[in-house]
């Protein structure tokens, strides 16, 4: 089955710089990559997601890319403010089935 | 997206019982699933529900401890049969709607086995 990792498992930043999130996969069939925010004591968020067809994707602070030759994909988050604090999940999906990485506790410092 | 009541959003069970978790959508689903997530964990994938037809189960689930049932394309529930304090998790439905986008999570069912 699909194995996803994860890294790091925790990210302290100060207010305004980058955050990079990595993750890798093992299934050359996953083609739909998504990136879930969880809150503390709330459900996991989509904020981003995708596809295999596609190299990067923007949305304003928030950004991912995927080399799929590499088998990897990044999450990347500028300008980072307090209320990006929280765990992130990447996933890896084939025939719509996710299997998630190990999370990532982000904190940014003000 | 798709607007998930799940419940309970808790509970307190004694070992040896079971608990059944209810996943209402307010629209018409194509994929439901049923995850599991310990404390400070990652959401690890339980089975996808299956309308109709008999729930298809991750490696290290099986029916018996985690029955399934998923009636219509709107509803499903999940069972943590005989339950034990290593069932203490959170457990959460997910939903998709065959377009590969929002998918989404139901609140989830915090359950505590004493």
């Amino acid at each position: 089955g699909e194995n996803v990792e994860q890294h790091p498992s925790t990210l302290s930043v100060q207010e305004g710089d980058s955050a990079v999130i990595k993750c890798t996969y093992s299934d050359s069939a996953s083609n739909y990559f998504p990136w879930y925010k969880q809150e503390l004591g709330k459900r996991p968020q989509l904020i981003i997601d995708i596809r295999s067809n596609v190299g990067e994707k923007k949305d304003q602070r928030i950004a991912v890319t995927l080399n799929k030759t590499a088998k990897h994909f990044s999450l990347h988050i500028t300008e980072t403010q307090p209320e990006d604090s929280a765990v992130y999940f990447c996933a890896a999906s084939r025939f719509d089935q996710f299997y998630f990485g190990t999370g990532t506790s982000l904190t940014v410092i003000p | 997206s798709a607007v998930i009541s799940q419940k309970p959003s808790r509970d307190i069970c004694q070992r040896g019982t079971s608990l059944t978790i209810q996943c209402q959508v307010d629209s018409q689903v194509t994929m439901m699933f049923w995850y599991r997530q310990q404390p400070g964990q990652s959401l690890t994938l339980i089975a996808t529900a299956n309308q109709g037809s008999e729930a298809t189960y991750e490696s290290g689930f099986v029916i018996d401890k985690f029955p399934i049932s998923r009636p219509n394309l709107t509803f499903s529930t999940l069972t943590v049969s005989n339950m034990s304090p290593e069932d203490s998790s959170i457990y959460l439905c997910s939903v998709g709607t065959g377009d590969r986008y929002g998918y989404t999570f139901g609140s989830g069912t915090r359950l505590t086995v004493v």
